[in-house]
């Protein structure tokens, strides 16, 4: 069984600038996940799916953040603009009921 | 405000021993607990999970104990090698929710 696939593996933006990340979740999962990981610190969700419907973006900032399910698989979180205290690794995983499979994650550097 | 959090930021053994990671939550609706093990450079991995009612669960070198009187989680690994290395974390699934809950981590070092 392919795991969770993102990419890109490693992104640099200047702050103020847009960002893109891609997730291909494991074929079946039903529920998505975007988890922020401040260096040193626990992953934070950022947005959850279920297919493709949002079930809780409380923590997303709204602001700044988008993502989007459109056909309950693949996802795209979008940073705009950035700035330097988004710099984390940004973690993709699924799920199809109890346990979540995690992807390797984009770590993004805002300088 | 609730939180699932851990003892100790980082644990240090020596190769062969047994390792004890512990984790306290503050939510009495949690019903399922998951370790998750993470290196460097990686997303996290499923190490074992248990469900509110469990007390003790088994897996290949690692045990998750569960005391829901104290709300307090505790993850064993038995003759710890080098490949234990890593960042520990637990998290909770709250009763009817999705949402995955992470604590801050343990850092656990092998010692030669």
């Amino acid at each position: 069984e392919a795991g969770v696939a993102q990419s890109p593996r490693y992104k640099i933006i200047e702050k103020r600038q847009s960002v893109a990340f891609w997730c291909n979740p494991i074929s079946g999962h039903a529920t998505l996940y975007w988890y922020q990981q401040i260096l040193g610190q626990g992953p934070k969700l950022l947005i959850q799916f279920q297919n493709n419907g949002v079930v809780d973006d409380s923590q997303l900032p709204k602001d700044r953040f988008s993502a989007e399910r459109l056909k309950g698989v693949d996802s795209t979180l979008k940073i705009q603009p950035a700035k330097l205290e988004d710099s984390a690794v940004y973690l993709c995983a699924s799920s199809r009921g109890t346990e979540a499979f995690f992807g390797q994650g984009t770590r993004l550097t805002v300088v | 405000g609730e939180s699932v959090g851990l003892h100790l930021p980082t644990l240090s053994v020596q190769e062969g021993d047994n390792s004890i990671i512990n984790c306290a939550y503050s939510n009495s609706a949690s019903d399922y607990f998951i370790w998750y093990k993470q290196e460097s450079g990686k997303g996290p991995q499923f190490i074992i999970d248990i469900r509110s009612n469990m007390d003790k669960r088994q897996g290949q070198r690692v045990t998750v104990l569960l005391n829901k009187t104290v709300k307090h989680l505790s993850l064993q690994i038995a003759a710890t090698q080098p490949g234990d290395s890593a960042v520990y974390f637990c998290a909770e699934k709250r009763k009817g929710a999705q949402k995955l809950v992470f604590g801050q981590g343990t850092r656990l070092t092998i010692n030669p």
